[in-house]
């Protein structure tokens, strides 16, 4: 069983589309974030939630729109795609309420927008 | 803002070599510091710091933090091909936020 899976793995589409990253965890966990890693494999956080409540929200546009329908789900919803959004979105999840501590990585989600 | 910096960028060693592999940061409210691994796809976590001088030790790794100097060492011992990744440095602030340095791309040769 995959502790936390996100869908689609590879998502190639045209600028300007609207896209969306699913991600589901099953440890039980409160916390839930997304991640973006650039080409140089910077790790930038983009959102965190905490029992589907927003708890980070970064200097990200708001062109990307996270939604969590109940504690196990995170999802992220990009509209008008631009080259710059190419990257690798990760989502995690963490088993501690108040610290990020150890997070829980889901294997990724490689956009490509051309 | 929260920084951490890694150094090297790089490192190419023998298999049986020992590394040590640096990360320093500025932080607001330190909560905690993570290193992780990274290969071909998710990060897996390693280990937590939170208290200096205390040394976490798992197998071939571990690791120290230094509290007053801002920083943390990860020393993997008698290296194997399979040590070869990327190791992420990151740091906890008091809002729960991870924040991550550009990590050390590790290669161990045969």
């Amino acid at each position: 069983d995959t502790a936390v899976s996100q869908t689609p793995k590879y998502l190639v589409t045209q600028m300007g589309n609207d896209k969306s990253i699913k991600c589901e965890q099953n440890l039980g966990h409160d916390t839930m974030y997304w991640y973006k890693q650039d080409s140089k494999k910077f790790l930038k956080i983009m959102f965190s939630y905490n029992n589907k409540e927003l708890i980070i929200n970064e200097t990200v546009p708001n062109r990307f729109s996270p939604k969590s329908p109940d504690k196990a789900h995170l999802n992220l919803h990009i509209n008008s795609l631009e080259l710059g959004d190419s990257a690798v979105y990760f989502c995690a999840s963490s088993p501690r309420g108040g610290w990020a501590g150890e997070l829980f990585f889901g294997e990724g989600s490689r956009l490509t927008v051309l | 803002e929260d920084k951490v910096v890694q150094s090297p960028l790089s490192l190419v060693v023998h298999e049986g070599d020992t590394v040590t592999l640096n990360c320093s940061y500025e932080v607001t409210n330190f909560r905690s510091l993570l290193w992780y691994k990274q290969e071909k796809k998710a990060p897996t976590f390693l280990f937590m710091l939170t208290s200096s001088g205390i040394e976490k030790k798992s197998g071939r790794l571990s690791s120290i933090l230094d509290k007053k100097e801002l920083f943390s060492i990860l020393n993997i011992t008698a290296t194997q091909t399979g040590d070869s990744a990327v190791y992420l440095c990151a740091v906890e602030d008091g809002n729960e936020k991870l924040t991550f340095g550009t990590g050390t791309r590790l290669t161990i040769i045969p």
